[in-house]
């Protein structure tokens, strides 16, 4: 297993259009997060799933934010009508979490959005 | 709500110890990890604790309590590579992160 990965790395946009990121978690992990960080800030959390089910929504989200795991593989993340406000790293995490055993989440390496 | 509260910034010399400390107020516990930022990157994990207490592992070092809602990280021997930013976060089933401490070594 390679570990988290992200598409796309990079993205630019212009402001008012749709974008939509993928994560691809570690096979094993049933657990899978979104965050978003800024510069200066910890990751923020988005949402978070336990195999196909999201579980939690941040109330911070707008409703412009989506996110689905089909499967309870893959995610991915949609921002509608995207705002300036919206430049960020978006990172995806994996986990596993059963019983009473935990592992740590690994990240991916993240997908940063400029929009202009 | 969730409120977790590290320093915003520490600087140490090289080969010297920090602490960083961090106090937390969640709506769950599961646990407690710290995770290491380099700029640009990816945070990584350092360390994890459930129970009561100090874990050792290497120069890096990490203590729980869960009754006072407190965590600290230590950094032995510290080193230019270790300028990082330092991240605690609660395992609340979400996993909430505070917003950071970024350390700073001199030589």
């Amino acid at each position: 297993d390679t570990g988290v990965s992200q598409n796309p790395r990079h993205k630019i946009t212009k402001r008012g259009q749709n974008v939509t990121f993928r994560c691809d978690p570690i096979s094993e992990h049933n657990r899978l997060y979104w965050y978003r960080q800024t510069l200066g800030q910890g990751p923020e959390f988005l949402t978070y799933f336990q195999n196909e089910a999201q579980l939690e929504k941040s109330r911070l989200l707008s409703d412009r934010f989506s996110a689905e795991r089909p499967k309870g593989s893959f995610s991915t993340l949609e921002i509608q009508r995207t705002e300036q406000g919206d430049s960020a790293m978006y990172l995806c995490a994996s986990s596993f979490a059963g019983g009473n055993q935990r592992t740590e989440a690994f990240f991916g390496q993240g997908t940063r959005l400029t929009v202009v | 709500g969730q409120n977790i509260d590290q320093p915003t910034e520490m600087t140490a010399t090289e080969g010297a110890i920090v602490q960083i400390n961090c106090t937390y107020q969640t709506s769950g516990f599961n646990g407690l990890f710290w995770y290491q930022q380099h700029a640009g990157e990816a945070p990584t994990f350092l360390s994890y604790n459930v129970l009561d207490g100090l874990e050792e592992k290497g120069r890096f070092s990490s203590f729980l309590s869960r009754s006072k809602g407190y965590s600290y990280l230590l950094l032995k021997e510290l080193q230019m590579k270790d300028s990082a930013s330092y991240l605690c976060a609660v395992d609340d089933y979400k996993l909430s992160f505070g917003a950071g401490t970024t350390v700073t070594v001199r030589a």
